[in-house]
């Protein structure tokens, strides 16, 4: 059945540091992917999202490269900050029309000061 | 407010009770979603309304499960009966219309059946 994962539950980066979280997935129809951050105690935030069409997509200090050919998503930031620290997750979807969004379990990203 | 809200922010409840969350999306969003997070664990799709069609209540998990939409833009989530395995963070969110896939997130209710 469909399902997204994540290979790494936690990571921790120096603050400056640039930080990759990875994530596979396994709907080879999902053609919308998107990285939404999660603070403690509050709703996730979205970050940054790419279509099937597209290989790379980049916003500030974050990049979103997806390998379709091996299912793989990565969510890089650049120079990493304490308000960094977070549970990012991935989502996909693969019915436009019907925006609903299946979710891994999340990545805890933690910047060490 | 600009952002989708959410009420209560915090529901303890006993076990048997039924429970009403309540979900004000943004100001003309027509696409309503609710999700349901339970502790470490990703985000499960619930209940899907758009419009004025038929919601996608294909996430459900019982039919102890039911949500409406009144008018386009208030939803109500209702548990009946709830279990213990209920207790979780329930989510909605937002997005412009079918074709936006945006979707903006409210913080939440946490709900915790004893």
């Amino acid at each position: 059945g469909e399902s997204v994962g994540l290979h790494l539950p936690t990571l921790s980066v120096q603050e400056g540091d640039n930080s990759i979280i990875n994530c596979a997935y396994s709907n080879s129809a999902s053609d919308y992917f998107i990285w939404y951050k999660q603070e403690s105690g509050k709703g996730p935030q979205f970050i940054i999202d790419i279509r099937s069409n597209m290989d790379k997509r980049q916003g500030q200090r974050v990049t979103v490269l997806l390998n379709k050919t091996v299912k793989h998503l990565s969510l890089q930031i650049a120079a990493t900050q304490p308000g960094d620290s977070a549970v990012y997750f991935c989502a996909e979807n693969s019915n436009f029309g019907n925006e609903k969004l299946t979710f891994g379990t999340g990545t805890r990203l933690t910047i060490i000061p | 407010g600009a952002g989708v809200s959410q009420s209560p922010s915090n529901k303890v409840t006993e076990k048997g009770k039924d429970v009403e969350l309540r979900c004000d999306p943004i100001s003309g969003h027509t696409a309503l979603y609710w999700y349901r997070q339970s502790l470490g664990q990703g985000l499960e799709f619930l209940i899907y309304f758009q419009g004025n069609s038929a919601p996608d209540k294909s996430g459900l998990p019982s039919d102890r499960f039911s949500a409406e939409r009144t008018g386009g833009s208030v939803s109500t989530l209702t548990i009946q009966r709830t279990q213990q395995e209920d207790s979780a963070v329930y989510l909605c969110a937002s997005s412009i219309d079918r074709d936006s896939r945006e979707q903006f997130f409210g913080p939440g209710t946490r709900l915790t059946v004893l």
